[in-house]
């Protein structure tokens, strides 16, 4: 069975400066996708980013990047410029496309506080 | 409007009564989810569906049970409720069709069992 494991329950960061969200994941399968979401403390869910496996170049979205990581099976989160409203709960997600019903297997989650 | 909506937002409610949580969409999608999430734990799934007739149990689905109605309903149940089952629920959509099999998700329902 998959497993996705996110190690730091909580980090800070100041305004305007860089961080990274670490994900790791589990499987034996070569092709799926990965996802990191994010929930303010509305409590939405909101999709940040997305990597297919099969594609090597690292998936960017704005301020948003990936440093996906096949072979050690590691899924980071940077986002650069932090800005207070980007402080919520970030979730990483990975998604089978054998067989799954196209389910998401979570991580525990990590917190991000962006200080002013 | 909000393409998936889940009613009601929240809940209290005591051991051993029969709860409902719903929820609908207007985006076309046959696949619908629903997750708990549990501090510490992320979201884990409880029942997905590919359509009105095929209903499929998640990794955690003792104690609830689902209803698809509709292409755009979704229907989660709590025949007897139980402490535990305090958490937060969210349904979601998806249309793998679409290419990027992104999942959509509603606003959550916080439900407390007393």
């Amino acid at each position: 069975a998959q497993t996705v494991t996110q190690s730091q329950p909580e980090m800070s960061v100041q305004e305007a400066e860089t961080v990274t969200l670490s994900c790791t994941y589990d499987t034996s399968e070569s092709n799926y996708y990965l996802f990191w979401y994010k929930q303010p403390p509305s409590r939405q869910m909101i999709l940040v980013i997305r990597q297919e496996a099969y594609k090597q170049q690292n998936a960017t979205e704005n301020r948003f990047s990936v440093n996906f990581q096949k072979a050690a099976k590691s899924f980071s989160l940077k986002i650069s410029d932090s800005q207070l409203g980007d402080t919520a709960m970030y979730f990483c997600a990975f998604m089978s496309l054998y067989n799954q019903g196209g389910k998401l297997i979570f991580g525990q989650g990590t917190e991000l506080s962006v200080k002013p | 409007d909000a393409d998936v909506t889940q009613t009601p937002r929240n809940r209290i409610t005591k051991t051993g009564k029969r709860i409902m949580l719903e929820c609908s969409q207007t985006k076309g999608h046959d696949r619908m989810y629903w997750y708990r999430q549990d501090p510490g734990l992320g979201l884990r799934l409880i029942y997905y569906s590919f359509d009105v007739k095929d209903i499929n149990k998640g990794e955690i689905s003792d104690g609830y049970s689902v209803s698809r109605q509709a292409q755009a309903k979704f229907s989660l149940s709590l025949e007897s409720a139980i402490p535990n089952q305090t958490a937060l629920y969210f349904c979601a959509t998806s249309d793998p069709a679409g290419g990027h099999n992104e999942q959509f998700f509603g606003p959550g329902t916080r439900l407390t069992v007393l």
